[in-house]
């Protein structure tokens, strides 16, 4: 059974970074795409960026510039770095994986979601 | 980039049919995903690539897509069908490829 863990500080100040990582379990890491994605309080889900050991890392155009996604193949985690938070930040961030089902991409496991809070 | 477009919310009586549309321009010629999410819970895909049921999923969960609107069809609604309903699809191609509709609150009433 495939099973998504996210871990990291739930409060973050404006302007630092938020730091998350990912544990997953059941499979290897190696070979399958990665993401994150996030839910402000209320609104809809935002697609943050998706990552492969051998492939290209891919972001969302509008976070690109303060985004890093990376995976620790040893560990089987995989992490998410956001620089220069706001409290626009402020949402439930999950970790999935992404997988292509033979007609198109969906995601199919989810970790449970940390809520991470950006204030002072 | 790509819009996918939902009602706000959807009210059924137990036993009735729930339809929950997703429009977008040509949508038909994508495939799409549809997402249950109960609070408090992440997001479990009901419905990928248009119509396919995943594993664990109840039959009265089906999907269908056409011209401008694909559709999540709930028969027999229990009151645990209660939750939020997303849409998404792949837009290959795109810098953006992973778009998501803004969500449908169905209400069991």
């Amino acid at each position: 059974q495939v099973q998504l863990r996210e871990s990291g500080p739930g409060l973050v100040k404006p302007s630092e970074t938020l730091s998350l990582t990912c544990t997953v379990s059941g499979v290897s890491i190696s070979g399958h795409y990665w993401t994150w994605l996030r839910q402000p309080p209320g609104e809809r889900l935002e697609w943050i960026g998706y990552a492969h050991d051998t492939r290209d890392t891919i972001y969302n155009p509008s976070l690109k510039s303060r985004v890093t996604v990376s995976l620790d193949t040893s560990k089987n985690q995989f992490s998410l770095s956001l620089t220069s938070v706001t409290a626009a930040d402020t949402a439930v961030y999950y970790c999935a994986s992404l997988i292509f089902d033979g007609k198109s991409h969906h995601f199919d496991f989810w970790g449970q979601g940390i809520l991470v809070t950006v204030s002072s | 980039s790509y819009v996918l477009t939902q009602p706000p919310s959807v009210s059924v009586a137990p036993g009735k049919t729930a339809r929950i549309t997703c429009g977008g321009n040509k949508i038909g010629s994508y495939s799409v995903h549809w997402y249950q999410q109960k609070p408090g819970q992440a997001p479990v895909v009901v419905i990928c690539s248009d119509s396919d049921r995943p594993s664990g999923i109840p039959e009265r969960f089906s999907g269908s897509n056409s011209g401008n609107t694909a559709t999540l069809t709930i028969s027999r609604v229990e009151a645990g069908d209660e939750a939020d309903y997303y849409c998404q699809v792949w837009d290959r191609g795109s810098d953006h490829p992973v778009v998501f509709g803004g969500g449908t609150k169905l209400t069991v009433v």
